[in-house]
């Protein structure tokens, strides 16, 4: 009964793959976020979703995108991975974008290794 | 835009010892603002926040931490700590209105016997 989960837990490639981290939540949420944590722990947003529409798409490079197939799912996709792209990568939901009201509710991080 | 600066990166305390962790922010805006717990190998928990009203605002686990307009400071506090307490603690702020958190760079509070 996971609020929201993301897999793989763990990933390790290579440079130069492309590859997917996959969030679910089951909270009904309409908004769901990608937050990077550095090797520093510093947490800073990628992307947001509301109702599978995109609204927050910070400064991050093409290779990344993200895909919404409906509000409860939110996938990373990252094309050309660098070893820059090493970090943890948290997925997390919440009420509707326009209210702070509703807490984000986060998984437990897909932790990235581009070797 | 927003930030938020969090002095300490590690604060080292005994057990029943009080603490203090600090938090300043920067926002030309009104913003919300939070505190986030995250345990080792977990993501991210809702510990407190600040949106309106009473400066004070306490957790259900005796953290309290208190906005302080003047000085822009939002600190968290804890009069006893347990060593379950051991995890990193992160500020955040938000405009108002907005579900965009900005985040601290995080303290790490150890807790020891």
């Amino acid at each position: 009964d996971t609020a929201v989960s993301q897999t793989p837990k763990y990933l390790v490639t290579q440079m130069g793959n492309d590859k997917s981290i996959k969030c679910e939540q089951n909270l009904g949420h309409d908004t769901m976020y990608w937050y990077k944590q550095d090797s520093k722990k510093f947490l800073k947003i990628m992307f947001s979703y509301n109702n599978k529409e995109l609204i927050i798409n910070e400064t991050v490079p093409n290779r990344f995108s993200p895909k919404s197939p409906d509000k409860a799912h939110l996938n990373l996709h990252i094309n050309s991975l660098e070893l820059g792209d090493s970090a943890v990568y948290f997925c997390a939901s919440s009420q509707a974008a326009g209210t702070a009201y509703s807490p984000l509710h986060f998984g437990n991080g897909t932790r990235l290794t581009v070797t | 835009a927003q930030s938020v600066t969090q002095l300490d990166s590690q604060v080292p305390v005994f057990e029943e010892a009080p603490v203090e962790l600090r938090c300043n922010y920067s926002s030309s805006v009104s913003v919300y603002l939070f505190w986030y717990v995250q345990y080792p190998n977990q993501g991210l928990q809702l510990l407190l926040k600040y949106l309106s009203g009473s400066t004070l605002v306490e957790s259900i686990n005796g953290f309290e931490a208190e906005f302080n307009k003047s000085q822009t400071s939002f600190h968290l506090r804890k009069p006893s700590v347990h060593i379950s307490d051991t995890a990193e603690y992160f500020c955040a702020v938000s405009p108002t209105g907005f579900q965009k958190l900005v985040f601290g760079t995080g303290t790490r509070l150890l807790v020891s016997p």
